[in-house]
């Protein structure tokens, strides 16, 4: 079975610098996806960035980044210029290629932007 | 984005009585939906898959007699909560997903459900 383990629980950054959330999963399978999903206090789920396991280069939406590492099974997300707005609970999330297509959630690292 | 509404956001009921949370997806067809249930400061736990037109697919450990999903359409799935008890107080998430290959689900605003 897929697992997904986020090891910070929380985080803590200064507004317009920069944090890195670790995500780390384990599969057995060569064709997935791998998503980063923002829960600010509204509890509103939103996507920030996904990423083929098939295509090498690092996803990019904006200030976020990702770094995935395949054979390490590891996928980071990194935010750049970091605003209060993105205070929030961030969740690493795999899904397979295959039918089931159900989504698998980390434990979630939460994320405080200091001003 | 695609865009899904849950309701109610927010419920209370008294222990022993039903309730129901639906699921819509407004601008598109939703052939599978989800349901999640997330207790305070924890993750995401899926309870089951529901495609349209069929029986739901509930996850290991999940009473389908005390959780009945219905995805009666290609744009709505609901939960009953079923002789509710204040163990069943949580936040019920809902998400969809098209047929098109999308690999993006879209999350309803959730539903926080108090039994007294």
């Amino acid at each position: 079975a897929q697992t997904v383990t986020q090891s910070q629980p929380e985080m803590s950054v200064q507004e317009a610098e920069t944090v890195t959330l670790s995500c780390t999963y384990d599969t057995s399978e060569n064709n997935y996806y791998l998503f980063w999903y923002k829960q600010p206090p509204s509890r509103q789920m939103i996507l920030v960035i996904r990423q083929e396991a098939y295509k090498q280069q690092n996803a990019t939406e904006n200030r976020f980044s990702v770094n995935f590492q395949k054979a390490a099974k590891s996928f980071s997300l990194k935010i750049s210029d970091s605003q209060l707005g993105d205070t929030a609970m961030y969740f690493c999330a795999f899904m397979s290629g295959g039918a089931t297509n159900k989504l698998i959630f980390g434990t979630g690292t939460l994320l405080a932007v200091q001003p | 984005g695609a865009v899904v509404s849950q309701h109610p956001s927010r419920v209370i009921c008294k222990s022993g009585t039903s309730v129901k949370i639906e699921c819509r997806s407004l601008d598109f067809q939703a052939t599978t939906m989800f349901w999640y249930r997330q207790f305070p400061k924890q993750s995401l736990m899926l309870m089951a898959t529901s495609n349209e037109g069929s029986k739901a697919t509930y996850e290991q450990g999940v009473e389908k007699d005390k959780f009945l999903i219905n995805h009666a359409s290609l744009t709505l799935s609901t939960l009953t909560v079923t002789s509710a008890h204040p163990e069943d107080s949580s936040f019920y998430i809902c998400s969809a997903r098209d047929g098109r290959g999308n690999t993006e689900a879209f999350f309803g605003q959730g539903t926080r459900l108090t039994v007294v």
